[in-house]
């Protein structure tokens, strides 16, 4: 089972509102990441997780703040967003975080602000 | 951010016809994946590459790691109308924990 579930599918939020994106894996994956993407744009890489960790923050907005709080979860909290942060936003895991191996993408969330 | 050039950025070809795509880079890699994403899903792994000249095959898609390790091909044989789509080619060196993604090949078929 090579699934990564990410919740919810679609998000209309305010500028003023606080949300949360949520993912999860089950495949005993220790390495976690979240991208942003454009329309007509690859992904975009914000955060890494690695053990639970955060390893890399691509100098995203304080805006967006990430969590882990297992293994098998990653939120990316909200707050305050501009209409520019209207994107797809996708959730990855690895085995690891440092070696060549494969990555898996979720489904992704659209996210709308207004 | 940093990305590979992806070529072409979009093909129409006819249903049947034979496909290729390319990533290259100015960087040296450890890792090749392709994707393929449908609008307003995320990336689904097609092959993942792990040696210089490795070619590798998943139904009608092969894809070939070059030897120079600064690119990578894709070819999808006798294309159908759910081919349709954009590819992604994504590239990692070992010890890093990015992968660098190409712009993108957007694959229209017509039937």
């Amino acid at each position: 089972d090579t699934e990564v579930t990410q919740t919810p599918k679609h998000l209309v939020m305010g500028m003023t509102n606080k949300k949360s994106l949520k993912c999860e894996q089950h495949m005993g994956h220790r390495a976690m990441y979240w991208y942003k993407q454009k329309a007509k744009k690859p992904p975009e890489l914000m955060f890494v997780y690695s053990y639970e960790k955060l390893s890399i923050n691509e100098s995203v907005p304080s805006r967006f703040s990430p969590e882990c709080p297992n293994s098998s979860l990653l939120n990316l909290h909200l707050h305050a967003l501009q209409p520019e942060d209207s994107a797809l936003y996708l959730c990855a895991s690895s085995q690891q975080a440092l070696t060549t191996d494969t990555q898996y993408f979720g489904p992704g969330t659209r996210l709308t602000v207004l | 951010g940093q990305q590979l050039n992806q070529s072409p950025q979009s093909m129409f070809i006819q249903e049947g016809e034979d496909v290729s795509m390319n990533c290259t880079s100015s960087s040296i890699f450890n890792t090749w994946l392709w994707y393929k994403q449908d609008p307003g899903e995320g990336p689904v792994l097609l092959i993942a590459l792990y040696k210089a000249g490795e070619l590798t095959s998943n139904g009608r898609l092969t894809a070939q790691f070059g030897i120079t390790r600064k690119d990578s091909f894709l070819n999808i044989s006798a294309s159908i109308p759910s081919d349709v789509g954009i590819y992604f080619c994504a590239g990692r060196t070992s010890g890093t924990y990015k992968y660098i993604f190409g712009t993108g090949t957007r694959l229209k078929v017509l039937a």
